[in-house]
């Protein structure tokens, strides 16, 4: 079975903190993805890689950043956290096109 | 624009009664679909992936059908356990990797 963690389950953070939010995956899959998900707006794309040290913006990628400087782990980090960055965020993995995302269980994230 | 639009919002059921979950999709051409089931609190879990026309995939209580422009899944005599929000998602020709959701269908399944 796949397995996807995420390093923490809840994070409350503080406004202008930086936050990092890692994701380990054990199936040596190329691509990881970091989705928020909101109510009402569902799963939105941050930012995506396929590759170690690659990486593509996604649909929403301001105020974050990511790094993959290992196959198995995917980083996305918030430079200075805000209030609107408030959400569930979810980290995925896929062996590739075509194939299915395999998620972790989510990081709720709330900035204070 | 690429877009899926999933129906209805949510949905009540009684355990035992059969219904089916819409999702209806717009793209330039689709590599695949994808239904997921999302529990309260937790990450989306796969169930299937639909690529052509024609193609059905079951598993348990649960039957995926994929048409032209929708996709729909099935749920036979439903039992609690199958309350959870049902995600949808599609992989357009143009976007490599990428997937586009719905916004998900809640389902209830009172006993």
């Amino acid at each position: 079975d796949v397995k996807v963690t995420q390093s923490s389950r809840y994070l409350v953070k503080r406004t202008g903190e930086k936050v990092f939010l890692e994701c380990v995956q054990d199936m040596d899959h190329e691509n990881m993805f970091w989705y928020r998900q909101d109510p009402g707006l569902g799963l939105r794309l941050i930012y995506f890689s396929y590759d170690v040290k690659m990486k593509e913006k996604g649909d929403i990628p301001e105020g974050y950043s990511v790094s993959r400087e290992k196959k198995e782990r995917f980083s996305l980090i918030l430079e200075s956290a805000s209030t609107n960055q408030t959400s569930m965020y979810l980290c995925a993995s896929s062996p590739g096109p075509v194939k299915s995302q395999y998620f972790g269980p989510g990081t709720r994230l709330t900035v204070l | 624009e690429d877009q899926v639009t999933q129906s209805p919002e949510a949905l009540r059921l009684q355990e035992g009664e059969s219904s089916s979950l819409n999702c209806s999709y717009t793209v330039s051409g689709l590599r695949g679909l994808f239904w997921y089931r999302q529990d309260p609190g937790k990450g989306p879990e796969f169930l299937f992936t639909l690529y052509s026309a024609g193609e059905e995939k079951e598993k348990e209580r649960l039957k995926a059908t994929l048409t032209k422009k929708e996709s729909f899944l099935h749920i036979t005599a439903p039992k609690p356990e199958d309350s959870a929000t049902y995600l949808c998602a599609v992989q357009p020709m143009e976007y490599g990797n990428k997937l586009v959701f719905g916004a998900g269908t809640i389902l209830r399944v009172k006993s």
